[in-house]
């Protein structure tokens, strides 16, 4: 089955540093997401991506789709406390037929000390 | 708007016995997924329903589980018997179309 591998798989920073983290696949995805999940709660989609290659940004987020369509990456910048939490990647893959079958990354913790 | 909303949100059983986790997806939205989260196996797609007809249920891990959407606002998943190694948190997740998931706060079942 597919497989999405992120990395690192936790990072402690601190307050004020860019964060970056990246996602990796097995196979060609034609979607990428990147959800954030705060503790006792469920992921909450933070950015889309929906052409390889395309680069967006939502306040201090910013994801890339890879040029090859087995990657994507997601940078924050002048991170702040709120920032904790476990940030997936996840995509349907190209043959599913539904943008909505998701496969979900490991997950990236991130620790933000003040 | 409300959003994906899930009961109960702790749920703590003995081994053997019938649990029904419950999911009101928002409103609108034609598609339900129900996702279980483990510490070893991150977040698993258990089974997904399209317009309230079960379309994937390749990851509902045994015949104790099991899965309905008897309308487009209401869906329970059932384990019957519980066991230990069922104890995780279980998201329900909603879409409309070929839009992203929004995920419901989830329900921690703990079996002893």
């Amino acid at each position: 089955g597919q497989q999405l591998n992120q990395s690192p798989q936790s990072m402690f920073i601190q307050e004020g540093e860019d964060v970056s983290m990246n996602c990796t696949s097995s196979s060609i995805f034609n979607t990428w997401l990147w959800y954030k999940q705060d503790p006792g709660e469920g992921p909450v989609l933070l950015i889309a991506l929906y052409k390889a290659g395309e680069l967006t940004s939502n306040g201090r987020l910013t994801a890339q789709f890879g040029t090859t369509r087995k990657d994507s990456f997601l940078n924050i910048s002048a991170s702040i406390p709120s920032d904790v939490g476990i940030y997936f990647c996840a995509g349907p893959s190209i043959n599913t037929g539904t943008a909505s079958k998701l496969t979900f990354g490991t997950g990236t913790r991130l620790q933000v000390t003040l | 708007d409300a959003g994906v909303i899930q009961s109960p949100r702790h749920e703590v059983t003995e081994m053997g016995q019938e649990v029904t986790l419950r999911c009101k997806p928002i409103s609108g939205h034609n598609s339900l997924f129900w996702y279980r989260q483990t510490m070893m196996r991150g977040l698993e797609l258990l089974i997904y329903f399209n317009n309230n007809v079960p379309i994937d249920d390749s990851g509902m891990p045994e015949d104790r589980f099991s899965a309905k959407m008897p309308n487009a606002s209401f869906s329970t998943l059932k384990i019957q018997p519980s066991e230990p190694r069922d104890s995780a948190v279980y998201f329900c997740a909603s879409s409309r179309d070929y839009s992203p998931l929004h995920f419901g706060n989830g329900t921690r079942l703990t079996v002893t």
